[in-house]
């Protein structure tokens, strides 16, 4: 079955660090685009980075410098490092597996969800 | 950037009902849009991508349509299961593009 599981969320005060763990089943995730995307309370969806299957890493302007995106294809899990958190950094994050369709592969969805990880930002 | 304007941001509908939300790019995507549903405490689940293909898996009361940069998502016949907030998302180039605000469908 196809599956993304993530953890490591919790409650942590403004400056501290976390990181979330999204691993994958049914599918490796370093051959595949791999997304995070939060939600905060009450609010709609934000793209926060991807991981494509070729190396390459981009942020949402609101988190580029303080949160890095990696993997690690022996545990077929992808991370999000978060440093210097602030209070509306607080939101679910939830990791997504990015597809492919298309004759020239040109149109991209996010078609595999995890059930997310809660992030507070609080002191 | 390329903004992404929901409407409405809210309806009211019944059971049976034919529903239409809207969703505008701030500049062309010609067909480059997804379509989510959530339910609350849920992850998002895809609906339609190119604007009108419908996911595997999703039932055929929903369809998309449209291209540049007005696109709509249409259930034909509302069930209690499609009560949930809907967002549209441009693919437009690199990275993943942004979501509209959402549309909560909420039960008359």
């Amino acid at each position: 079955e196809v599956q993304l599981v993530e953890s490591g969320g919790g409650l942590i005060q403004p400056g501290g660090s976390l990181r979330l763990s999204c691993t994958a089943s049914g599918f490796t995730v370093s051959a595949n685009y791999m997304n995070w995307v939060r939600q905060a309370p009450g609010k709609g969806l934000e793209w926060v980075s991807i991981f494509y299957s070729g190396g390459a890493t981009y942020y949402a302007d609101s988190v580029r410098g303080r949160f890095t995106i990696s993997r690690d294809s022996s545990k077929n899990t992808l991370y999000l490092h978060m440093n210097s958190l602030r209070a509306e950094d607080t939101a679910v994050y939830y990791c997504a597996r990015e597809s492919v369709a298309g004759p020239d592969g040109e149109y991209y969805y996010m078609d595999v969800w995890g059930k997310g990880t809660t992030v507070t930002v609080s002191s | 950037d390329i903004q992404m304007t929901q409407s409405p941001s809210s309806l009211s509908a019944s059971v049976g009902d034919r529903v239409t939300i809207t969703c505008r790019a701030s500049q062309s995507i010609n067909n480059y849009l997804n379509w989510y549903q959530q339910k609350p405490g849920k992850a998002p689940n895809l609906l339609i991508y190119a604007a009108s293909s419908l996911q595997s898996g999703v039932p055929s009361r929903f369809s998309g349509s449209g291209s540049g940069t007005d696109f709509t998502l249409t259930i034909s016949s509302l069930q209690p299961e499609d009560f949930a907030t809907y967002y549209c998302q441009h693919c437009y180039g690199t990275p993943p593009g942004t979501f509209g605000q959402g549309t909560k469908v909420e039960v008359k």
